[in-house]
């Protein structure tokens, strides 16, 4: 029962670079979220998915792409990375709200 | 719009202390709550929830009694210990929530003292 994991674990960048962070779920879950998380600023949603080839743009989506070709992978892509997007990304997926989410052990992506 | 407000950090605590985490929230409609809970180099793990008034969650030794007339869900222990040195987080969901979305808190860091 592996429920959510993300690969990379950890990546160094330079800018401009680009990238896909992938996010594999096996509990059939409708909905995925990719966060980011950096010092002092809590989880802030960069998009989300309520389900197969859907995708919407969260709190904070500039800089960043997605896409959720099969239920269970939603895909994070940094097309040209900044330093600005050094963070720690983290994947969740969800049944239903009432059931809260499960996420992934997080990627720490530093852009130098 | 939905919101937690938690207390802020870091909260600092010998081991055998009580341990209180303040959460209020404002939110359209009637939400579910839930407390997360974070450890050093790793993801978010539900540590408890409630999803109506009056309900109180509890897990490992934390508990968290959902109140409506205060819209608070304080995460309390009676005896905290090393391992419990953690970021926790509040959040809530409400109905119909077209994204099926959690609101979080800020997170509170607390940090237990041999």
């Amino acid at each position: 029962n592996a429920g959510v994991t993300q690969t990379p674990k950890f990546r160094v960048l330079k800018t401009g670079q680009s990238m896909t962070l992938l996010c594999a779920q096996d509990m059939n879950h409708e909905y995925m979220y990719w966060y980011r998380q950096d010092p002092g600023m809590g989880l802030r949603l960069i998009h989300y998915s309520v389900g197969e080839g859907t995708t919407a743009k969260g709190e904070v989506p500039d800089g960043y792409n997605v896409s959720r070709l099969k239920k269970q992978n939603f895909l994070l892509g940094l097309e040209s990375a900044a330093p600005s997007q050094t963070s720690v990304y983290f994947c969740a997926s969800s049944r239903t709200a009432l059931y809260g989410y499960t996420f992934g052990s997080g990627t720490r992506l530093t852009v130098v | 719009g939905d919101s937690v407000t938690q207390m802020e950090g870091p909260v600092t605590l010998s081991e055998e202390a009580f341990l209180t985490i303040n959460c209020t929230y404002t939110a359209t409609g009637y939400p579910s709550l839930f407390w997360y809970v974070q450890y050093p180099g790793e993801g978010l793990q539900l540590l408890l929830k409630a999803t109506k008034a009056d309900d109180k969650g509890s897990n490992k030794g934390f508990e968290a009694t959902y109140r409506k007339e205060t819209t608070s869900f304080h995460l309390e222990k009676g005896s905290v210990q090393v391992s419990d040195s953690a970021v926790y987080f509040c959040a809530l969901s409400t109905p119909n929530n077209a994204g099926n979305m959690l609101t979080f808190g800020g997170g509170t860091r607390l940090m237990v003292k041999p």
